[in-house]
């Protein structure tokens, strides 16, 4: 069955310094995974997305994720966080073998301090 | 930049009644997804759609859930009888194409079953 682990509830960070919010996973077949932001009382904003090829990502607004198979992680940073990115963020899977169904972690509160 | 909408922002409905909630997705996309997001909790995956049929669905999307596309533009979900335990933020989302594509959120309908 997929899963998706973000084994924290909250990151904080100093605004100007880099952030990592992780998130894990567990898929049967090959991983599709992705990164959304909620922003209070909006929907979900697609940030970035692994299929294949390149482990190391790059996205919106400047942020970027590292796919590592072994570890099945597949960690969100930014070298410079701003007070701006503070929000809500989703670690998805879906499985690579065809299925529809996205399964979201629980969510990460980033906190990013002026 | 086109997005995904949904009416209504908040429907309030006593337990028993049935409610409709709807979305435009975006033009061009094929696919079509609903998903909700109890307070607090993760964003579960309910149904998605294709082709003028479900394409897959989870445990939650029981009897009391459907949902159609009645015309062109047009994608809804129906709860036939309302629980309390219904009360969620409900998300709309659409995608160009399935695993690989990101899906595109709309800002949600925040259901309240009194």
């Amino acid at each position: 069955a997929q899963s998706v682990a973000q084994p924290e509830d909250q990151v904080n960070v100093a605004e100007g310094n880099p952030l990592t919010v992780k998130c894990t996973y567990s898929v049967s077949g090959n991983p599709y995974l992705f990164w959304y932001v909620q922003y209070p009382n909006r929907g979900l904003q697609f940030l970035l997305k692994y299929i294949t090829g390149d482990n190391l990502v790059k996205g919106s607004y400047g942020f970027e994720a590292e796919f590592n198979k072994s570890q099945t992680s597949f960690h969100l940073k930014k070298p410079s966080a701003l007070v701006s990115d503070s929000a809500l963020y989703f670690c998805a899977v879906r499985d690579g073998t065809g299925g529809f169904k996205t399964i979201f972690g629980a969510g990460t509160r980033l906190f990013v301090k002026a | 930049e086109p997005e995904v909408t949904q009416t209504p922002s908040h429907q309030v409905t006593q337990m028993g009644q049935e409610v409709i909630l709807r979305c435009v997705p975006i033009s061009n996309h094929l696919y079509f997804y609903w998903y909700r997001q109890i307070l607090g909790q993760k964003v579960e995956f309910l149904v998605s759609f294709y082709n003028n049929e479900i394409s897959e669905k989870s445990e939650i999307f029981d009897d009391q859930f459907s949902v159609e596309r009645p015309d062109g533009s047009n994608f809804t979900l129906k709860i036939r009888s309302t629980k309390l335990e219904d009360s969620a933020m409900y998300f709309c989302a659409s995608s160009r194409g399935t695993t690989s594509y990101e899906q595109f959120f709309g800002p949600g309908t925040r259901l309240t079953v009194l």
